[in-house]
This record gives structure tokens, C-alpha cells and sequence, in this order.
């Protein structure tokens, strides 16, 4: 099966407190892609990251980051010292290789409110 | 600047009425996508195509149907609108020049079904 599990529907925090998004997934195929995307309280869908399987560096973009781990199935998001414009709706994805076609498995994502 | 648009952005209908929403990208994508947000369930792939005259069903299909006759657009229509089907509608285009392709959204649109 293929699938990934946003396990935190709502996450709060204060201004300034780092924060991490769980995200696991689960496919049979070897490579594939995974992805965040950051949806804010306008709606639309903004692209954060993708990284493929074959790399397991972790990630560093400003105060966010990602740390992929094939051995937990896990593609974790951390934002650092987060900030009252962070308040938004987190979706990771997989895109399957072999069995997906360019299909995109969502989560059912994560709410992060963060308060000043 | 290459975008994906859709249209209308807000729209209220009446069950059983027939409902088109426009998808347009400028960015030559060869990849479209439908797909459909709920609370509590994510982001569902309604239908896709890969191409001009190619379209598919995707896991949530059942009362919409898709046509691709260009590259830059992929109306979906909505055959007899119920009211579970009130929802917020994204689009999303990828290049198809490998499977890797990052998607990129519409702005989604908001139909409500009364």
C-alpha cells in the first residue's frame, strides 16, 4: 500500500519555539519522492522541499529543515524558532516511481498554529 | 510570468445542477491534475492527464469527468452536482519530463452544493 500519515492533526506553539512535523509514509517501491507543501490561511499551496530516496541528507533552508530516514519511513519537517507567519496547514506527499505514475499521495496534513 | 489559474474562485450551485471548473497553466506542463480537499482527509486525486487527449481516473473520480483537448487546460465537470461534493477544488500542473516532477497548484476554487 501506498501512504502516508500525518499523525499530528494540530500542532500549537508559542512565538520562538521550534516545532517538528511528523510525517511516515509507506510504499513497496524502491525510489520514489517525497514532499512538503505549506498551505496558509489564504488556501493556496505552496512547495517547500522534494528530495528522493536514493538521498538521506538532511536539509537545511533557513529556519526550516528536514530529516529523511529510509529506516523509520520518515521524513520529519522542523521549523526553528517559529514565527506567528509559520501558522499553517503542512502536507507531506509521496510520489511513487515505479507504481505511481506522476500520481502524489497526500497526508492528511498537519494545522500549526503558532502564537505571539 | 508562467502561472495556473482557476476559475471560478468561489461558486454556489444547486444539487443535481451541471458544474464546470476551469483549470488554466501557462507553464506547458504536460501533467494536470484534479484534486479535492476535505477536513481530515487531505488532498484527493479526482482525475489527471498526462497529456493532450489523455485522461484518468483517479481515487475519487465517481460523478466528475475530465477533457484534455490542450495542453493548458483541464475543465473539470461535475455531472450532476450532489452535496457531497461541496469542497475546495485544486489544480495542478508538473512538466512530465520525469517522475520526479514537483506539482504545482491553482489557487483552488470553493463550490458549495445546496
Amino acid at each position: 500500500a501506498q501512504k502516508v500519515t500525518q499523525a499530528q492533526t494540530e500542532i500549537s506553539v508559542v512565538e520562538k519555539e521550534d516545532v517538528t512535523l511528523d510525517c511516515v509514509y509507506e510504499t513497496r517501491d524502491t525510489t520514489y519522492y517525497l514532499f512538503w507543501y505549506k498551505q496558509p490561511p489564504s488556501g493556496e499551496l505552496v512547495f517547500l522541499i522534494r528530495r528522493n530516496s536514493f538521498d538521506e541528507q538532511n536539509e537545511i533552508s533557513g529556519r526550516y529543515s528536514w530529516n529523511f530516514q529510509k529506516s523509520t519511513s520518515s521524513f520529519n519537517f522542523t521549523i526553528t524558532a517559529s514565527q506567528v507567519v509559520d501558522s499553517a496547514v503542512y502536507f507531506c506527499a509521496l510520489t511513487p516511481f515505479n507504481t505511481g505514475g506522476f500520481k502524489t499521495i497526500f497526508g492528511a496534513g498537519t494545522r500549526l498554529f503558532v502564537k505571539a | 510570468d508562467a502561472e495556473i489559474t482557476q476559475s471560478p474562485r468561489h461558486k454556489i450551485t444547486e444539487t443535481g445542477r451541471q458544474v464546470t471548473l476551469a483549470c488554466h497553466q501557462t507553464w506547458n506542463h504536460n501533467n494536470m491534475f484534479w484534486y479535492r480537499q476535505d477536513l481530515g482527509h487531505g488532498l484527493r486525486l479526482i482525475h489527471y492527464s498526462y497529456g493532450v487527449h489523455d485522461t484518468n481516473k483517479g481515487e475519487v473520480s465517481d460523478g466528475y469527468s475530465v477533457s484534455r483537448s490542450n495542453t493548458e487546460d483541464l475543465p473539470l465537470t461535475l455531472e450532476s452536482a450532489a452535496s457531497s461534493q461541496t469542497s475546495v477544488y485544486f489544480c495542478a500542473s508538473s512538466s512530465g519530463q520525469g517522475r520526479t516532477d514537483t506539482q504545482y497548484f491553482g489557487p483552488g476554487t470553493r463550490l458549495t452544493v445546496l
